[in-house]
Order: structure tokens, then C-alpha cells, then sequence
């Protein structure tokens, strides 16, 4: 089976913009969660979606916002960047009943300039 | 709530030898799981072995294994047979029935000849 798949792998972007990073599960998983990872607060929950729906959301402002589609794939939209979104954005799938393990994917990188 | 405390920031081990990584936890649900993740320099999370809070048996997964202390709610990571391939960052995280991992601080592990 592959593994999750993230896009882009690399992203630089400005103050002010929004961005939106792609996340594709392992085949039959129907759950999405993302993560931040930062130096200074390290790895953050950032929200869950099971089944198109958001099942779990962590302590980030409204400018994190996620969907996921049908196909169990998910997108993550972050609007008016700041400097401080500047980190690695994981995202990690799992089958979605019981506390299974998540499976993560190589993550992206988003720098705020 | 949930947090997860690693107070080793640091490790070092000869090639060959073992280490064990320190990990405590708090969680007020009943129902839940431990894991260990491995994030080396490609910044990949890689799970390394999992623990389901109501089984008394420790996992073992090849040269990893893990010592469970319910009631002192410690789950430290044993590595024998070090190899140099096992340089990582190691993080212990907890779940409960929601699909959200709750990670430690890290300890990064240095594996050398």
C-alpha cells in the first residue's frame, strides 16, 4: 500500500497570504488528523476529520481551518499568515475506530517570510 | 486533559550497546494507548511500537520494547543492539478515544561508533 502523501513538500509564502496544504491517506483509512511542529512548542493537534467531518479540533485560532473530501483526502487552509505559522505541518492517517495508530506523512515545510 | 512528559532532552549510546528513554504521562481517560515515534533527519515520523493501556504485557517490536508502569504511569522505551541507523528524535505521545495524539518534548537520541 503507499503511504500518506503530502503536497507540497515545500512552501514559502508572506505575511498576510493563506495557504492551502494537501493531504492523501493510506488507501481505506477514513481518518485525517493534522499536526504542527514547531521548535518552540513542538507537535500541536491541529484538527481530525473522519468521514467528511471535523470529529476533533486542537487549541489553534480560526485562520486553521481543514476539510476533507469524500475520498477520504483532506486539505488544510491557513488564512492571513503570520510569522509565527512558519513549521512543519504533518498529517497522519489511521482507520478511524478505536485509538488506532496513526501513519504519518513526510509532512510539509512552510516558511512565512 | 492529557500531557506527556519526556525529561531527557538528550541521549547518547555506543553502537551495539541499549538505552532506555524516559517517558510519564497523565490521561483521565481509562481506555487508552501509548506509542512511540521515531523522527529521524527526513523529519518522517516513524511509529515504533505501541501499547494498549489495558494489556499488562510490555510490546516488544524486534529490538524495541517497553516497560509499562500503570499505576506510576511510566512508559519508557528500551532500545537494545543500538545501531547507528536508530539516530532519531523519539517522541512518546498518548491517546485516548479520540483520535488525537498528545506528544512529548522529544529526547534526541544519539547513536555513535
Amino acid at each position: 500500500k503507499a503511504g500518506v502523501t503530502q503536497t507540497p513538500r515545500y512552501l514559502i509564502k508572506t505575511r498576510g497570504q493563506q495557504v492551502t496544504l494537501s493531504c492523501s491517506p493510506i488507501s481505506g483509512h477514513r481518518s485525517v488528523s493534522w499536526y504542527q511542529q514547531t521548535p518552540g512548542q513542538g507537535l500541536q493537534f491541529l484538527f481530525e476529520y473522519f468521514s467528511e467531518t471535523q470529529r476533533n479540533k486542537g487549541n489553534f485560532p480560526g485562520r486553521f481551518s481543514g476539510r476533507q473530501f469524500s475520498n477520504s483526502r483532506s486539505e488544510m487552509n491557513v488564512s492571513t499568515l503570520e510569522l509565527g505559522d512558519s513549521a512543519l505541518y504533518l498529517c497522519a492517517s489511521s482507520l478511524g475506530w478505536e485509538p488506532h495508530e496513526q501513519f504519518f506523512g513526510p509532512g510539509t515545510r512552510l516558511t512565512v517570510l | 486533559a492529557q500531557t506527556v512528559t519526556q525529561s531527557q532532552p538528550e541521549m547518547s549510546v555506543q553502537e551495539a550497546e541499549t538505552v532506555t528513554l524516559s517517558c510519564t504521562y497523565d490521561t483521565s481517560e481509562n481506555n487508552y494507548y501509548l506509542f512511540w515515534y521515531k523522527q529521524p533527519p527526513s523529519r518522517q515520523m516513524i511509529l515504533v511500537i505501541r501499547q494498549e493501556a489495558y494489556k499488562q504485557q510490555n510490546a516488544t517490536e524486534n529490538r524495541f520494547s517497553v516497560n509499562f508502569q500503570k499505576a506510576a504511569k511510566s512508559f519508557s522505551l528500551k532500545i537494545s543492539d543500538s545501531q547507528l541507523g536508530d539516530t532519531a528524535m523519539y517522541f512518546c505521545a498518548v491517546t485516548g478515544t479520540a483520535s488525537k495524539l498528545t506528544f512529548g518534548t522529544g529526547t534526541r537520541l544519539q547513536v555513535t561508533l
